[in-house]
């Protein structure tokens, strides 16, 4: 079955700083990964996804991914944070023929200090 | 530009009435997920279609809960009866599979519905 592990339910950082949320993932065919951002009161939007071709992915905001089969992780990143990118942020695996299936982690909150 | 859109965008009722919850896709997507979003839980898929016929809805208590798509351009969540326990923000989402492969999926901006 598969799995997904987002490491810390809340992360802090100031503003410009590096921004690095983690998320691993169980599963046992090669599978397609996503972050997902959710801004309060509102549903989910998709930042970026991979699906097999560059391991790293680039998204919108600024933020990318990179995928590494061999830790089995896709940690999202930003080099430097901006207030506006507080919000909640989802990974999310789907395998591959299952007709776009989505498991979601259970989030991580993202707080940026002034 | 084009946005899935979900009605109503809140609800409080009592516990045993009925709530019924209605989801527009985005036109020309073929899937539409239900999924429920809770802060024990985090997020859960319910039930999904393809082209209007249901492909799974494992994750739906089928006891009170129902979906069904009544034409390409409505979905709903049925739950009679309604439980405390049901209270959460419900999820509509839209995507266009091509074969079997679907990779975005655009959600609407939930039903927060409380059950008291």
């Amino acid at each position: 079955a598969q799995s997904v592990t987002q490491l810390g339910s809340h992360v802090s950082v100031s503003e410009g700083a590096l921004v690095l949320l983690r998320c691993n993932y169980s599963s046992s065919v090669p599978p397609y990964l996503f972050w997902y951002v959710q801004y309060p009161n509102q549903g989910l939007q998709l930042l970026l996804k991979y699906t097999s071709a560059a391991t790293l992915v680039k998204g919108i905001n600024g933020f990318e991914a990179e995928f590494k089969k061999s830790e089995t992780s896709f940690h999202l990143t930003k080099p430097s944070a901006h207030m506006s990118d507080a919000a909640e942020y989802f990974c999310a695996v789907s395998v591959r023929g299952s007709q776009g299936n989505l498991i979601f982690g259970k989030g991580t909150k993202l707080s940026v200090k002034p | 530009d084009a946005r899935v859109t979900q009605t109503p965008r809140h609800k409080v009722t009592e516990m045993g009435q009925e709530v019924t919850m209605r989801c527009q896709p985005i036109l020309g997507h073929n899937t539409v997920f239900w999924y429920r979003q809770t802060m024990m839980q985090g997020l859960e898929l319910l039930a999904y279609f393809r082209n209007r016929a249901p492909l799974d809805d494992s994750g739906m208590p089928k006891d009170r809960f129902s979906a069904e798509m009544p034409d390409a351009t409505l979905a709903t969540l049925k739950i009679q009866p309604s439980e405390p326990r049901d209270s959460a923000v419900y999820f509509c989402a839209s995507g266009l599979a091509q074969g079997a492969a679907l990779y975005e999926q655009y959600f609407g901006p939930g039903t927060r519905l409380t059950v008291t």
